[in-house]
């Protein structure tokens, strides 16, 4: 998989957007990027993708840069429910079956 | 649709018995996957099937057997437990859908595994 840069830890205060990076500069032309999260001790939860577009779903927006060299995924308006590890992949090549899941990003939301 | 199920939920092993985990899918996809997680880390990927009768290794298959005979169920077979094997096991499944990508997978609950 192509390699995936995320900060450890992030905060956010309930109610407001929160703005989760990732780099991927070694991403090629046709490798998606896929978003999952973990709720502690459950399984993961598929997020959201995108290729080179940005994408919004019922749950969040990906926004990717026009190089495709990273993305930010967006919870609009974050609840405390959306505390969870999340995970920002790139599959390699045509093994879009096959996730590498890193350690991601934990994302804490405050009251 | 139930989803993913895993069965049992927990379970403690002594060094060198064996068991198996077993997940069924109710989706009727065709790729369906193990792996692991150990504490404060991200999936490993164990063994994945792309359809019956069609298996292949992951990242960490040592010690660990698959089988698909139906679309349905894939289960984990785990032999001469060892306490590396201590974890959360997690079974997952995928559409194969023509034009798109198969990376938004279906988890299940996972398996909470302790050898001892």
């Amino acid at each position: 998989d192509a390699k995936t840069t995320q900060p450890t830890s992030m905060d956010c205060a309930e109610g407001r957007a929160a703005n989760l990076p990732c780099n991927h500069s070694t991403i090629s032309g046709n490798e998606y990027v896929y978003w999952y999260r973990q709720i502690h001790s459950q399984g993961p939860q598929y997020i959201i993708h995108g290729l080179k577009n940005n994408e919004t779903n019922e749950m969040a927006s990906l926004i990717i840069t026009e190089d495709r060299k990273s993305s930010t995924l967006i919870l609009p308006h974050a609840t405390l429910r959306d505390t969870a590890v999340y995970y920002c992949i790139v599959p390699s090549g045509g093994s879009n079956y096959k996730l590498t899941f890193g350690k991601g990003t934990l994302l804490t939301v405050n009251p | 649709n139930a989803g993913v199920t895993q069965t049992p939920k927990f379970r403690i092993l002594k060094i060198g018995q064996s068991m198996t985990l077993q997940c069924a899918q109710d989706m009727n996809h065709n790729y369906m996957y193990w792996y692991r997680q150990d504490p404060g880390m991200g999936l490993k990927l164990i063994y994945y099937s792309v359809g019956a009768g069609i298996t292949d290794k992951g990242e960490v298959p040592n010690g660990y057997n698959v089988s698909r005979s139906t679309t349905e169920d894939f289960p984990l077979r785990l032999e001469l437990a060892a306490p590396s094997q201590t974890s959360v096991y997690f079974c997952a499944s995928s559409p194969r859908n023509s034009g798109r990508p198969y990376g938004e997978q279906f988890f299940g609950p996972g398996t909470r595994l302790t050898v001892l």
